[in-house]
């Protein structure tokens, strides 16, 4: 069955440090793939996807995430974390069929030090 | 150009009540899609409509129920409430050919 693996749950940095927050999928075809973000109370906005080409994606708010076929991964990064990127983070995978259908990872929340 | 926009942003209902939601999609997008949100199932899909027709349906009980109109704007139903479904129930839309779901902000129902 299809899936989205966010392993990390919370994930606490420094302002100013770097930040990868990993993503891994189980799908059957070379999926679509995005990342989205969801402050408290709010819906979810998109920070960036891959559909084809280039593995190495650039987003939104200095964003960035590698798709890595041989590991199923896509994982954001930013190289340098402010206090405004604290909230949430989704991973998704889709299509799944004629209907356009995601599948979202958990989450995990950042954390950001001052 | 405006955002999807949902409404009411909150509400509060009783068990065995019913409610309905309202989504306007991005002008111009035909594709509507609706996501429920809780703690301890995460997002889920309820269901996708293009051009009022429904295109697929999530693992939700008949009690929940929607509809596109003309103008593309989409109505979901949640009959005979029950305490688990309380949740942030997010709509998302899409152009004809478009990959990505443009989100709204959630319509947040509480049922006590």
């Amino acid at each position: 069955a299809q899936s989205v693996t966010q392993p990390d749950i919370h994930i606490t940095v420094s302002e100013g440090a770097s930040l990868e927050l990993r993503c891994n999928y189980s799908y059957g075809a070379t999926p679509y793939l995005f990342w989205y973000v969801q402050s408290p109370g709010q819906g979810l906005q998109l920070l960036l996807k891959y559909f084809s080409g280039d593995t190495l994606v650039q987003g939104i708010k200095g964003f960035e995430a590698e798709f890595k076929r041989s590991q199923s991964s896509f994982n954001l990064r930013k190289p340098s974390v402010h206090w405004s990127d604290a909230a949430e983070y989704f991973c998704a995978v889709g299509p799944m069929d004629s209907s356009y259908k995601l599948i979202f990872g958990s989450g995990t929340r950042l954390l950001v030090r001052p | 150009k405006a955002g999807v926009t949902q409404t009411p942003r909150y509400l509060i209902k009783t068990r065995g009540q019913q409610v309905t939601l309202s989504c306007s999609p991005i002008s111009g997008h035909r594709s509507v899609s609706w996501y429920q949100q809780t703690p301890g199932q995460g997002l889920q899909f309820l269901f996708e409509y293009f051009s009022e027709t429904q295109r697929n349906k999530g693992n939700f009980p008949g009690r929940f129920s929607g509809r596109q109109f003309s103008n593309s704007r989409s109505e979901m139903n949640v009959s005979t409430l029950e305490l688990g479904d309380s949740a942030l129930y997010l709509c998302a839309s899409r152009p004809g050919q478009g990959r990505e779901l443009f989100f709204g902000e959630g319509s947040r129902l509480t049922v006590l």
